[in-house]
């Protein structure tokens, strides 16, 4: 099993442009999830998927975040026009039946 | 509110030098508390899941118990591989999880 699976795992941008973070959770697990990590505020919720549909994006920051789950093997994080307060790892995880997450290995968010 | 609190945000030990880090909570419910351990520059890796008080799980040199209130990871003799942070995360219903900010832990030689 390949685990969870997250692209780039580093992404350098500048202010303003646009940045797409990718993930492929594992096969079979029915449940999708978006975490941002910091220093001062560990691991946030940003939005959760079941089954490909979004049951609580309450965590997504604003309206610059957006996040899309087209099929059971792919999801995405937008985040338009990015800004660099927005610096961070993002963590992909998934599950299913309720039970213990499986993380991916971030991406390393850098917005200059 | 659903809070979870982790203590100490930092612990260095002489290697064999057994500690515990703690994990309290806040929830409306809880399903379950879950522990992970998360090295530099990777996502955290499961440990245990614990689901009511009293319970304990063990994992070679770590032991972890849950109370109506907190948990705790004991570490036994621990060795320089250890090092790590650990973190700390509840499910209160459903398929939600709410982590901590962790205990990032070094062991010295």
């Amino acid at each position: 099993d390949a685990g969870v699976i997250q692209s780039p795992r580093h992404e350098v941008t500048e202010m303003g442009q646009e940045v797409t973070l990718r993930c492929k959770p594992i096969s079979g697990h029915n449940s999708l999830f978006w975490y941002r990590q910091t220093m001062m505020r560990g691991l946030e919720l940003l939005i959760y998927f079941n089954n490909n549909v979004p049951i609580d994006d309450s965590g997504m920051p604003e309206d610059r975040f957006s996040a899309k789950m087209p099929n059971a093997s792919f999801s995405t994080l937008k985040i338009q026009p990015s800004e660099p307060r927005d610096s961070a790892v993002y963590f992909c995880a998934s599950n299913t039946g309720d039970e213990k997450l499986f993380f991916g290995s971030g991406t390393q968010l850098s917005v200059l | 509110e659903d809070q979870v609190t982790q203590s100490p945000e930092a612990l260095r030990l002489q290697e064999g030098e057994s500690s515990s880090l703690n994990c309290s909570y806040t929830v409306s419910g809880l399903r379950g508390l879950f522990w992970y351990r998360q090295d530099p520059g990777k996502g955290p890796e499961f440990l245990f899941t614990l689901y009511s008080a009293g319970e304990e799980k063990e994992k070679e040199r770590l032991k972890a118990t849950l109370t109506k209130k907190e948990s705790f990871l004991h570490i036994t003799a621990p060795k320089p591989e250890d090092s790590a942070t650990y973190l700390c995360a509840v499910q209160p219903t459903g398929n939600q999880f709410y982590f901590g900010t962790g205990t990032s832990l070094t062991v010295i030689p």
